[in-house]
């Protein structure tokens, strides 16, 4: 069982819909991630996690420490939205980034 | 502030040869880390340095990859003797001194794309 296990794998959308993508966990972690990758582009950092929420536009991240889960939601979804979201954990105890598989996200218009 | 820098950013060599990546990390940032993404897979951890000191190699392929960060210059990757199955995208990240402000944040190249032929 992976470390970090992201659903679901892939994800396709209508422009206007509100997206989910999820991410357990069962390390210990000091931080988690969510990046976004674009085909054949390189990797953009969206959200840095270790408690609570964030908001940055129409992105929404959410992490529950005790559950160890973390959310990604993106509202008003825009085929621009188009990417591979990658969810990543930093162990407390190596400060290793462990990486989910990645979520495809294809919003049509 | 550039960010981090990676190059070349594609790279191609025949079987054989020799490929170095480079990567200098974001000014301030003191570590520096290294995955690699095969076509259609995820992210995979590789290596972990700091100024002159490997961290954590444990993602690292026991043969063929060595990986440096001098007290001057870039943090390079090197394969040697590459094989087809070494083509795939390298990332480098870089992130400050654990303990210092902001010693979680990561940022990240934008990749070499290394294709052997």
């Amino acid at each position: 069982k992976n470390e970090v296990e992201q659903s679901p794998q892939n994800l396709t959308a209508q422009e206007g819909e509100f997206i989910t993508i999820n991410c357990s966990y069962s390390v210990g972690i000091s931080a988690l991630h969510w990046l976004q990758q674009h085909p054949g582009g390189g990797i953009v950092s969206l959200f840095m996690l270790s408690s609570g929420k964030k908001k940055h536009g129409r992105l929404i991240a959410t992490i529950n420490i005790q559950e160890k889960h973390s959310s990604l939601h993106i509202t008003a979804s825009h085929p621009r939205d188009s990417a591979v979201y990658i969810c990543a954990v930093r162990s407390y105890n190596t400060d290793k980034l462990i990486f989910g598989t990645g979520t495809r996200l294809q919003v049509f218009p | 502030n550039a960010g981090v820098m990676q190059n070349p950013r594609h790279l191609v060599r025949r079987r054989g040869q020799e490929a170095r990546l480079r990567c200098s990390p974001m000014k301030g940032h003191s570590h520096v880390y290294w995955y690699r993404q095969l076509p259609e897979e995820g992210l995979k951890f590789m290596v972990y340095l700091q100024k002159e000191n490997i961290i954590d190699e444990s993602g690292m392929p026991k043969e063929r990859f060595s990986a440096e960060f001098p007290k001057e210059g870039p943090s390079i990757l090197r394969i040697q003797q590459v094989v087809r199955g070494d083509s795939a995208a390298y990332f480098c990240a870089s992130s400050p001194l654990a303990g210092e402000a902001g010693a979680n944040v990561l940022t990240f190249g934008a990749g070499s794309r290394l294709t052997v032929l």
